[in-house]
């Protein structure tokens, strides 16, 4: 079992929709939760940063956090052509045993116009 | 502006031949990490160095060497030993007060011939 799963999609949703991308793990130390979009053939470009449980909120981007359940989600509102990328999950046990950044494979999402 | 570059873009090698590819960031960051990313396979962690003239491997050091001789750069060796070494290639970079937030330059295309 990998330390960090992720839904491999692809997915694709109309302009407008909302999305939800998510991500399970298994190590219980990780309380660093981070979300990166990776367009195409380019370098990973941090949109999300939570330490532990909660939800975070910018602009049509949502993330939340669930210790008890070791689960994560991106949420999308409104979503546009422009979000069509690959979202990776990325959690960190910071100052613990790795002190490593362990990353889901990705999930590809295309939205329509 | 504030940033991480790697270069070259797309780098073409010929089996048997040792190359190294640059990375540079002036975000005045102490650790510096190298991953290869392969397509359905995730980021997968290289070496990384914490701070200068120190460097530890990752999960897949097999074939690379890397130096850190200045805080700014943390250039990466794919020598003749490393028997796949066709992939994209990311350079990131975190202060070490941030939790592992890490921030990525745009990568290099590396294709063996």
């Amino acid at each position: 079992q990998k330390e960090v799963e992720q839904d491999p999609g692809p997915l694709s949703v109309p302009e407008g929709a909302i999305v939800s991308l998510n991500c399970t793990y298994s190590n219980s130390a990780f309380q660093y939760f981070m979300w990166y979009r990776q367009y195409s053939r380019k370098g990973p470009e941090l949109l999300m940063y939570t330490y532990s449980s909660g939800n975070k909120e910018d602009g049509r981007f949502t993330a939340q956090v669930d210790k008890s359940s070791k689960y994560i989600s991106l949420f999308i509102r409104d979503s546009q052509p422009s979000d069509s990328a690959t979202y990776l999950c990325a959690m960190s046990d910071y100052g613990g045993a790795t002190n490593k950044l362990i990353f889901g494979t990705g999930t590809l999402l295309a939205v329509q116009p | 502006d504030g940033g991480i570059t790697q270069s070259p873009k797309y780098l073409f090698r010929k089996e048997g031949q040792n190359v190294t590819l640059s990375c540079e960031q002036n975000l005045n960051h102490d650790a510096m990490y190298w991953y290869r990313q392969d397509p359905g396979q995730g980021l997968r962690l290289i070496y990384y160095s914490q701070i200068v003239n120190d460097f530890q491997k990752g999960d897949i050091a097999e074939g690379y060497s890397v130096s850190r001789e200045k805080k700014e750069s943390f250039p990466l060796t794919v020598t003749s030993a490393q028997k796949n070494p066709t992939a994209f290639y990311l350079c990131a970079s975190s202060s070490r007060t941030s939790g592992n937030e890490q921030f990525f330059g745009p990568g290099t295309r590396l294709t063996v011939l």
